[in-house]
């Protein structure tokens, strides 16, 4: 069962341009987290949300926890072909370690 | 090691037969999860080790699965009697307090059941 659903499952735009990629849930979680992931590769922690309303920003990614800790958003500023890849919210139930509930996934391709 | 570590990379198995992965986790990392992951899609849980605790065992989609974790490190997990539906990315991630909520992963198994 997915308890997170992210939207949309695909987006292919061209470089410089802005996007937003959601993340939304049924569920409250303590935290929520956004990885990235290349080809071939495992997904890379890009970031933690652990406070409702929480806005993070790392260079042009910026990343929000909704103030009900359900949902969350990353918006990526003049996107580059570097960008590239699947990106995956993942929530946490628990405070310390315990499952982390995997969303559906956004793949997101940045054509030069 | 460096990092998470996986192996084999890519398994080509026929329908009916019985596999093993391996994951070797971050030496120190008390915590290790198994998912799995179809083409481009998100990561389904499948069973998550902590410490001495009990694991749990909740992700596994049947009893075809199983997985243990010897001496606090190492894990295998085992399909038997695999299935074409069986086929997809297996990954492996390992945790620890030190590194707060952070999940480290390895590059996966490639399944595949002919």
């Amino acid at each position: 069962t997915q308890l997170l659903e992210q939207s949309p499952q695909f987006l292919s735009i061209q470089e410089g341009e802005n996007l937003t990629v959601y993340c939304n849930s049924s569920s409250v979680f303590s935290s929520l987290q956004w990885y990235r992931q290349e080809p071939g590769e495992g997904p890379v922690l890009l970031v933690t949300v652990v406070t409702g309303g929480e806005v993070k920003k790392l260079k042009r990614l910026t990343f929000q926890f909704g103030d009900a800790r359900k949902d969350s958003s990353l918006h990526i500023t003049a996107a580059q072909p570097g960008d590239t890849g699947l990106y995956l919210c993942a929530g946490v139930a628990k405070k310390i370690w315990g499952q982390f509930y995997f969303g559906t996934g956004t793949s997101l391709t940045v054509i030069p | 090691g460096a990092g998470v570590s996986q192996s084999p990379s890519n398994k080509v198995t026929e329908k009916g037969k019985d596999v093993e992965l391996r994951c070797d986790p971050i030496s120190g990392h008390t915590a290790l999860y198994w998912y799995r992951q179809s083409l481009g899609q998100g990561l389904e849980f499948l069973i998550y080790f902590q410490g001495n605790s009990a694991p749990d065992k909740s992700g596994l989609p049947s009893d075809r699965f199983s997985a243990e974790r010897t001496g606090g490190s190492v894990s295998t997990l085992t399909i038997q009697r695999t299935q074409q539906e069986d086929s997809a990315v297996y990954l492996c991630a390992s945790s620890s307090p030190g590194q707060g909520l952070k999940l480290f992963f390895g590059s996966g198994t490639q399944l595949s059941v002919l």
